[in-house]
Parts: structure tokens; C-alpha cells; sequence
């Protein structure tokens, strides 16, 4: 599985978006790009996934580069409680089975 | 429905010896997949299992041992355990198989300290 590079922390001020960037430059055509976050102290949390279109959700939005190299993660109007810690994760779909390779992720500050 | 369960959420051992960690999955998931969480390391994957089988397993040593059961649930154990498998330990579940979008539930971990 590709490896992600992330920025290790950011600041966002509460109601405006947090656009949280990852890259993947060895991304292999068959790998999905997959958002997760993690607040203290809990089990991560599933947020989008997408393989090339850009996609929304009640969550967030994800906005994958043409060549697949890069993503963000957009949430639109950031509140306290999305503080966390943010994990772009690249990994393969397929029936034989996976290896979920987590980065150290980006620690997103929500700011009042 | 009920998410992903672990047992137990906390637990102390001494150096030496072995532990069992156990993980429920959401019903009708078939793949259970398991990491260490650790302040130095990150989360980092340990195996995956369906139907049974293991799947993909990480660089971890032999210490580290899971299984699955027909009903799904999993289980891993660790043993002579040392100081530094203190961590966090998540589990995660998803469908498995052709209608898998790859999408992990995560339980709220078991944390393990070793004294």
C-alpha cells in the first residue's frame, strides 16, 4: 500500500473550512484514498473515501487531484468538536484482504 | 446496531506474561483487523482476519497471535509480554468479501499497560 505524507498539525478557526491536504504521489490506479479521524482517547472514525472523483458526504468533502498524487479533506465549517487527529490512508479494494498503513495523521486545532 | 465491542477496555500485566484481547465485530461484518497504538509508533496494523483466515499480517514479532471464529469475533493474544507493548489496542471491523467498500469500524480499544 502506498505511503501518505500529511502536515503534522494546523489551526482553523471555528465556522470557517479546514482544508486538510495529504500526499500520496505513489498512489497505484486500483488504491481508494480514505479519510479517518481520531479524537482522544477513541477508536478512529470512518469520514470519505474516493478513488478519483471528488466526493461529498454529510461529513466532509474530498477533493482528489486529477493525477492522484494529492487530496483534501474539507470540512466546511469547522466546530470545536472536530478536533482530532486526521489520517489519510491509501489502501487497495479488493477480496484477498488488506494492510491499512496509518501515517502519523494531521492535529487539527479548531479555534473558537 | 451495536458497533464494534472490546474487552476489556483496561487492563494491567507484568513483564512475562500473556494477554488476551477480545473484539466483537458489528453483526453481519466478516472482516476484523487489528492495531497497536502507541505514542512513539503511531498506529501501526498487527493482522487481518476473515472467515476465519488470516489475511495480512503486519511486521510485528511472533509474540503477537490472533485468531477469528466462525461467528466473527476475534481475538488476539500477546505473550511474554514486554514493557514496551504498553499501547493502545483498536480493533476494527468491515463486511469483507465483494460488497466491502472498505470502510473500518473502530472499537474503543483495550489499553494495556505493562509494568
Amino acid at each position: 500500500d502506498a505511503k501518505t505524507t500529511q502536515p503534522p498539525s494546523m489551526d482553523c478557526a471555528e465556522g470557517r473550512a479546514a482544508n486538510l491536504p495529504c500526499n500520496h504521489s505513489t498512489i497505484s490506479g486500483n488504491e481508494y484514498v480514505y479519510w479517518y479521524r481520531q479524537i482522544h482517547s477513541q477508536g478512529p472514525q470512518y469520514i470519505i473515501h474516493g478513488l478519483k472523483n471528488n466526493e461529498t458526504n454529510e461529513m466532509a468533502s474530498l477533493i482528489i487531484t486529477e493525477d492522484r498524487k494529492s487530496s483534501t479533506l474539507i470540512l466546511p465549517h469547522a466546530t470545536l468538536r472536530d478536533t482530532a487527529v486526521y489520517y489519510c490512508i491509501v489502501r487497495v479494494l479488493n477480496t484477498g484482504g488488506f494492510k491499512t498503513i496509518f501515517g502519523a495523521g494531521t492535529r487539527l486545532f479548531v479555534k473558537a | 446496531k451495536a458497533g464494534v465491542t472490546q474487552t476489556p477496555r483496561y487492563l494491567i500485566k507484568t513483564r512475562g506474561q500473556q494477554v488476551t484481547l477480545s473484539c466483537s465485530p458489528i453483526s453481519g461484518h466478516r472482516s476484523v483487523s487489528w492495531y497497536q497504538q502507541t505514542p512513539g509508533q503511531g498506529l501501526q496494523f498487527l493482522f487481518e482476519y476473515f472467515s476465519e483466515t488470516q489475511r495480512n499480517k503486519g511486521n510485528f514479532p511472533g509474540r503477537f497471535s490472533g485468531r477469528q471464529f466462525s461467528n466473527s469475533r476475534s481475538e488476539m493474544n500477546v505473550s511474554t509480554l514486554e514493557l514496551g507493548d504498553s499501547a493502545l489496542y483498536l480493533c476494527a471491523s468491515s463486511l469483507g468479501g465483494a460488497r466491502d467498500t472498505g470502510e473500518l469500524f473502530f472499537g474503543e480499544g483495550s489499553r494495556l499497560t505493562v509494568l
